[in-house]
């Protein structure tokens, strides 16, 4: 079964830190992955999508960047935090040619103070 | 562009009343249609779907009918529990890249 893997679960940084946040899936070749925001109070923003290994599209300028340096990994960075980063941050898989929507992580609240 | 409207919240509900969440959507094709749920401190789950004009999907006792004459996806349940206290997300799909979704709803079901 397709399983995906996001941590940590809770992080609070310092402002100008860095910042790695590491999603894995399991059971599926080649996915879609995606990372996506929800600030406090407000919807979800799609922040970058991947659709092969060191292919990222970024939707958003901002402080962050993505890489995908395999197949089913996608990893989150920032080189110095911004107070304005703090929020939920999810993954997300989805497979092309099965428009069946995605299936998320358990995201990562992260808090900078 | 392509985008999700559904209606504002919070919505406050005692048990075993109906629920309806409105969304509409705007596609310059013909999108696949999502909601899904955010319980306290956890990711989105898939509730359910459609891809289809006059599709009904339908999961845990929620229902949602996609309408192409209306442009609309609302989600309807007849008796909720406080287990359902969560924020509920429509979401469209016109392709694999991207899902758009609305501003959520926060539903809180009272006992």
């Amino acid at each position: 079964s397709q399983t995906i893997h996001q941590w940590p679960a809770t992080l609070v940084q310092p402002v100008g830190s860095p910042l790695s946040l590491e999603c894995t899936v399991e059971g599926t070749s080649n996915p879609n992955l995606y990372w996506y925001r929800q600030a406090a109070g407000r919807g979800l923003q799609l922040l970058f999508y991947s659709v092969g290994i060191g292919q990222i599209s970024s939707e958003v300028p901002q402080n962050l960047s993505a890489s995908r340096p395999q197949d089913r990994q996608f990893i989150l960075s920032s080189k110095k935090l911004l107070l304005s980063d703090s929020g939920f941050y999810l993954c997300a898989w989805s497979v092309w040619g099965e428009n069946y929507g995605y299936t998320f992580g358990s995201g990562t609240r992260l808090t900078v103070v | 562009g392509d985008s999700v409207t559904q209606m504002e919240g919070p919505v406050t509900l005692s048990e075993e009343a109906f629920l309806t969440i409105n969304c509409t959507y705007t596609a310059t094709g013909y999108p696949s249609l999502f909601w899904y749920v955010q319980y306290p401190g956890e990711g989105l789950q898939l509730l359910l779907k459609a891809t289809k004009a006059d599709d009904k999907g339908s999961n845990k006792g929620f229902e949602a009918t996609y309408r192409k004459e209306t442009t609309s996806f609302h989600l309807e349940k007849g008796s909720v529990q406080v287990s359902d206290s969560a924020v509920y997300f429509c979401a469209l799909s016109l392709n694999d890249y991207k899902l758009s979704f609305g501003a959520g709803t926060t539903v809180t079901v009272r006992a």
